[in-house]
């Protein structure tokens, strides 16, 4: 258990479909990190927010959209998804960017979303 | 264009040999470069290097950077199948935008009884 929980763990939509993940973290961080994990490609960084302001937006498409009402809680709202968007979506946090601390940048990550498009 | 490339992209070793990754990086303004475990699906903090020829170690695992080469090495000695899993180089540069993380494609190493 990282302290970091992602649901749900799997997701099957269609690409009319509006469905969202939701992140919550334990461990008293301030930042909050949306990633996608497709095969044989490095994860890629898509938002970060820091004490809920979004800092990163990684020219992610429109059709993802991220909300960080807290700095527990991160969502991905999910609407007319195309198939190459299936992959596994990691949620992750850390310190936040005022801890002032060389540790403030270790990410600790949650299980992530398995989600396939159809 | 900034770069992590990790190799070898995958290996197979039995119980008992030593492994060794290799992570290389070409980026401005290097800040620091962390390497993570992926076993299943949560990659989990293994190392944050910072400081060039400083080893750190956990267990059977080390690690250390050569920032003037440009890589580090990941060291696991007298492996274990539970070794087994997808490990990940990641590398921050104080040029990007906070709390970014550029991350290589991973090595995944396969450990037989």
């Amino acid at each position: 258990e990282t302290g970091v929980t992602q649901t749900p763990r799997h997701l099957v939509m269609g690409m009319t479909n509006k469905k969202s993940l939701k992140c919550e973290q334990h461990l008293g961080h301030n930042a909050m990190y949306w990633y996608k994990q497709s095969a044989k490609k490095p994860l890629e960084l898509m938002f970060v927010y820091n004490f809920k302001e979004q800092t990163e937006n990684n020219s992610v498409p429109s059709r993802f959209s991220p909300e960080c009402p807290n700095s527990s809680h991160l969502f991905l709202h999910l609407h007319t998804l195309q198939p190459e968007d299936s992959a596994l979506y990691l949620c992750a946090s850390s310190q936040g960017e005022s801890s002032g601390s060389l540790a403030k940048n270790i990410q600790y990550f949650g299980a992530g979303t398995r989600l396939s498009v159809l | 264009e900034d770069k992590v490339v990790q190799s070898p992209l995958s290996l197979v070793v039995h119980e008992g040999d030593t492994v060794t990754l290799n992570c290389s990086y070409e980026v401005t303004n290097f800040r620091s470069l962390l390497w993570y475990k992926q076993e299943k699906k949560a990659p989990t903090f293994l190392f944050m290097l910072t400081s060039s020829g400083i080893e750190k170690k956990s267990g059977r695992l080390s690690s250390i950077l050569d920032k003037k080469e440009l890589f580090s090495i990941l060291n696991i000695t007298a492996t274990q199948t539970g070794d087994s899993a997808v490990y990940l180089c990641a590398v921050e540069a104080s040029q990007w935008s906070w709390g970014k993380l550029q991350f290589g494609a991973g090595t995944q190493v396969v450990v037989t009884p």
